[in-house]
């Protein structure tokens, strides 16, 4: 079965554009979630889905970030404006039905974003 | 956030096998134990995960002290493609599904 993939795998972006990124989870994967890993920091948690709905958003850092995930397939992640420090690995995983089961999370190889 | 410590980096001779440890000391009852890693440049891999009991996967064994304080993840014959960080996680029930890496452990494997 295809993995968790996600486009772009690098972007380069000036600061004040915007940028989207998306993620194609593992085929009959209902929950979804948004990772990221800023410089020198640990991989930190964004967001999580069950099929169209927003289980979790806590760890958004703010309202220049916007998830979507219509239809429960595929998702976006909409940065605008971008900042600086929005520079990071976005990462995006899946995992089968259940989120309060021990179903792991297969993620996929993330987009490198570059905010100059 | 992070509920779980690991040495920050470990070597290992190829072909041996790899020990890696974790503390867990405040896990819950109903808490598993789940082990990634990550090469560098990929997405963080799945390995194995664990509740009360040890676990034996293709790729490792994840061994839980009866207490459930701390784990061991064994690459059994490590290779040097095993080399990359290895993250050890409490996943915790409450919020469903917010994994907190930490900063894991950088096993180098040495030919």
């Amino acid at each position: 079965e295809a993995g968790v993939t996600q486009f772009p795998s690098h972007s380069v972006i000036e600061k004040g554009q915007t940028v989207t990124l998306r993620c194609d989870p593992i085929s009959g994967h209902d929950n979804l979630y948004w990772y990221r890993r800023v410089m020198g920091k640990e991989i930190k948690f964004l967001l999580h889905f069950v099929k169209e709905s927003k289980q979790d958003e806590s760890g958004m850092p703010n309202n220049r970030f916007l998830a979507e995930r219509t239809g429960g397939t595929y998702s976006t992640l909409k940065v605008q404006p971008a900042e600086l420090e929005d520079s990071g690995v976005y990462f995006c995983a899946s995992s089968q039905s259940g989120w309060w089961t021990d179903s792991p999370l297969h993620f996929g190889n993330g987009t490198r974003l570059t905010v100059t | 956030d992070a509920k779980t410590t690991q040495p920050p980096s470990m070597d290992c001779a190829e072909g041996r096998a790899a020990n890696l440890p974790c503390n867990h000391s405040t896990i819950s009852g109903n808490e598993y134990v789940y082990w990634y890693r990550q090469i560098h440049s990929q997405g963080p891999q799945y390995i194995i995960h664990g509740l009360k009991n040890n676990e034996t996967n293709e790729m490792a064994s994840l061994i839980i002290t009866e207490d459930r304080k701390s784990s061991t993840l064994i690459l059994p014959h490590a290779t040097l493609r095993d080399t990359a960080v290895y993250y050890c996680i409490v996943r915790p029930t409450n919020t469903g599904n917010q994994f907190y890496f930490g900063t894991g452990t950088s096993l180098t494997v040495i030919p």
